[in-house]
This record gives structure tokens, C-alpha cells and sequence, in this order.
């Protein structure tokens, strides 16, 4: 049973490059969020799904673009990547809109 | 503003020193507090879900408590696999989870 599933999981990019970020879990979930992680800042959230079809913005969603491709895959693109996006990416799952997260197991971009 | 002040930073124990971990929040409607684990390069692992004060929720040598302005999480006799952060979340009515910045516990042998 993976859970959730995040690509890649290191990646190192210049200013001004794109990508995406592949999250998908395998628990049937209906909710899934975006959150960055750094040092002294906790986590914080960056976009969330609620259900298959729906996206909202998060605490710090600019920069950033998401999209729920279907129940399982909810990705995260940068479309010009800045070095204040270096950080570590998590992707989470839900059953329903509730706190009860199961987490990735992260994603690690730098941005030169 | 919805605030969540995990202290202390860090702590270090002996294995079967018993401590505890804070988290105080000031968020108007709560509607649930959560307590996550975090092991170095990992994830964050839920470990319990405090809805009302006065509740408590164990799980082998943790117990999670709550009041109406913080949370405990007291470790009684840790062992060194009890080390990692440890994360307090809380959900308030019609919004998402606000994160601490989360306490590093190191239990040595």
C-alpha cells in the first residue's frame, strides 16, 4: 500500500525554469492539499482540492498552479521558478475535509 | 490572527526521563487540534485528533491533552525511537490547518 506518492523527489532548477511536482495516493481520498515546509516557518499551505473538479487557493499560492487531474493525481507547477520557492513540497491526502492528513513524503527543490 | 506557538524549540531527554510538549493557539471556532509526527526526511505522521477541552487520546507512551487555550503532549518513559518533531496543528471552522513550527525531541540512550 504506497499512500501517497510524490515525483521526484529531489530536483534542482535555475531562476526563471518551470516543472511540476506529481503527487498521487491510492486510499481513495477525496481531499488533497499542496504545503511548503521551511525552516522557522512551519508548514503552510500552498493550494488545496477538496474533491475531484475543485482547487483553492491556500496561505501562499502565488507562483504556483495546481491540478487536479482526477481523484488520485494532483500536481503542482512552477511556471518561473524563484529561489524563494526553494523549500520542501508535501503533498497530502484526505478522506474528507477534515485535519486527519496522510503526507508524501516530500519533495526537495532548490532554486538557483 | 489565528496563532499556533509550539515550545520549546527543542528538547533533550535520557531514555525514561517523562517530559512534556506545548502547543497554545489563539483561534476563534476551533474545531479540532492535531498532533503530528515528523521523522528527518519524512512526512508528517498523524498521531491523534483533540476536538473539546478536556479530552484526552493516548497511543503507547503518548497522551495528548487539551484545554481551552493549549495543548500538552506528554512522552512518559521515552525511548530513543521516540525522537523526531513533533508537530500541533489546529482547524477552525470554514478554514484550513494552521501549522506550529513544531518541537525537535532527541531521546538518548
Amino acid at each position: 500500500n504506497a499512500g501517497v506518492t510524490q515525483t521526484p523527489k529531489f530536483q534542482v532548477l535555475k531562476t526563471g525554469q518551470s516543472m511540476t511536482l506529481q503527487c498521487a495516493q491510492d486510499m481513495n481520498h477525496n481531499s488533497m492539499y499542496w504545503y511548503r515546509q521551511d525552516p522557522g516557518m512551519g508548514l503552510r499551505l500552498i493550494y488545496y482540492s477538496a474533491s475531484e473538479g475543485t482547487t483553492d487557493k491556500g496561505e501562499v499560492p502565488n507562483g504556483y498552479n495546481v491540478s487536479r487531474l482526477n481523484k488520485r493525481e494532483f500536481s503542482l507547477r512552477l511556471e518561473s521558478a524563484a529561489p524563494s520557492q526553494t523549500s520542501v513540497y508535501f503533498c497530502a491526502s484526505a478522506v474528507s475535509d477534515t485535519g486527519e492528513l496522510f503526507f508524501g513524503e516530500g519533495s526537495r527543490l532548490t532554486v538557483l | 490572527e489565528d496563532q499556533v506557538t509550539q515550545s520549546p524549540e527543542a528538547l533533550r531527554l535520557q531514555e525514561g526521563e517523562s517530559s512534556s510538549l506545548n502547543c497554545s493557539y489563539t483561534v476563534s471556532g476551533l474545531r479540532g487540534l492535531f498532533w503530528y509526527r515528523q521523522d528527518p526526511g519524512k512526512g508528517p505522521e498523524f498521531l491523534f485528533t483533540l476536538y473539546s477541552a478536556g479530552e484526552e487520546k493516548e497511543k503507547e507512551r503518548l497522551k495528548a491533552t487539551l484545554t481551552k487555550k493549549e495543548s500538552f503532549l506528554h512522552i512518559t518513559a521515552p525511548k530513543p525511537e521516540d525522537s523526531a518533531t513533533y508537530l500541533c496543528a489546529v482547524e477552525k471552522s470554514g478554514s484550513r490547518l494552521t501549522f506550529g513550527e513544531g518541537t525537535q525531541l532527541t531521546v538518548n540512550p
